[in-house]
């Protein structure tokens, strides 16, 4: 599977659109790009998937550049309660279900 | 709530003994997936099961084992514990092995100390 970027931390403020950055470039044409979220040892919390067109669900949106090779997720509207990890993973669709979790990107999402 | 379950939530151990964590899956999902995460190595994957067969295999310790029975819950055994077994042990459901995309859910975790 391909591996991921992602910077360690981010701020947001309440109620503006929170941005997270992955950086995928060595991904092949069959890897999915998948985020997940932890929020304080919970259990990982799916939030979207998607292959090249960019996708929406009521939690987010996962917009993938034309080549593949960044995508960002998108909170449109943040609020406290999305304070989190949040984890970029790739993963070829036909290699099995593991996740490959790396560090993640700390949100911390302020008054 | 994702619609998985684990038990116990809390487990203290000493060093040595045996534990059982338990796994019951999402209603309709045949996967099921266990992965450790401690404090210096992250989220890990162990092992996945599907429809009662082992499917792949992470770094799983040779002192750990799992099972997937007929009714789907999973359980995880983990044999002479170790201080460093000491962890957050999360179990995950899909509907399908892995082919194809799809999404996992995962349960609360147990918290395993070994003291």
């Amino acid at each position: 599977d391909a591996k991921t970027t992602q910077p360690t931390s981010m701020d947001c403020a309440e109620g503006r659109a929170a941005n997270l950055p992955c950086n995928h470039s060595t991904i092949s044409g069959n890897e999915y790009v998948y985020w997940y979220r932890q929020i304080h040892s919970q259990g990982p919390q799916y939030i979207i998937h998607g292959l090249k067109n960019n996708e929406t669900n009521e939690m987010a949106s996962l917009i993938i550049t034309e080549d593949r090779k960044s995508s960002t997720l998108i909170l449109p509207h943040a609020t406290l309660r999305d304070t989190a990890v949040y984890y970029c993973i790739v993963r070829a669709y036909n290699q099995g279900g593991k996740l490959i979790f790396g560090q993640g990107t700390e949100l911390s999402v302020k008054p | 709530d994702s619609g998985v379950t684990q038990t116990p939530k809390h487990l203290i151990t000493a060093t040595g003994q045996r534990v059982t964590l338990r796994c019951s899956p999402r209603s309709g999902d045949l996967s099921v997936y266990w992965y450790q995460q401690s404090l210096d190595q992250g989220l890990q994957f162990l092992i996945q099961y599907y429809n009662g067969e082992e499917r792949a295999k992470g770094n799983i310790l040779e002192r750990f084992s799992a099972q997937q029975f007929p009714d789907l819950h999973s359980e995880l055994n983990l044999s002479s514990l170790e201080l460093g077994d000491s962890a957050l042990y999360f179990c995950a459901s899909s509907v399908n092995p892995g082919t194809g995309p799809s999404e996992q859910y995962f349960g609360p975790g147990t918290r395993l100390t070994v003291t």
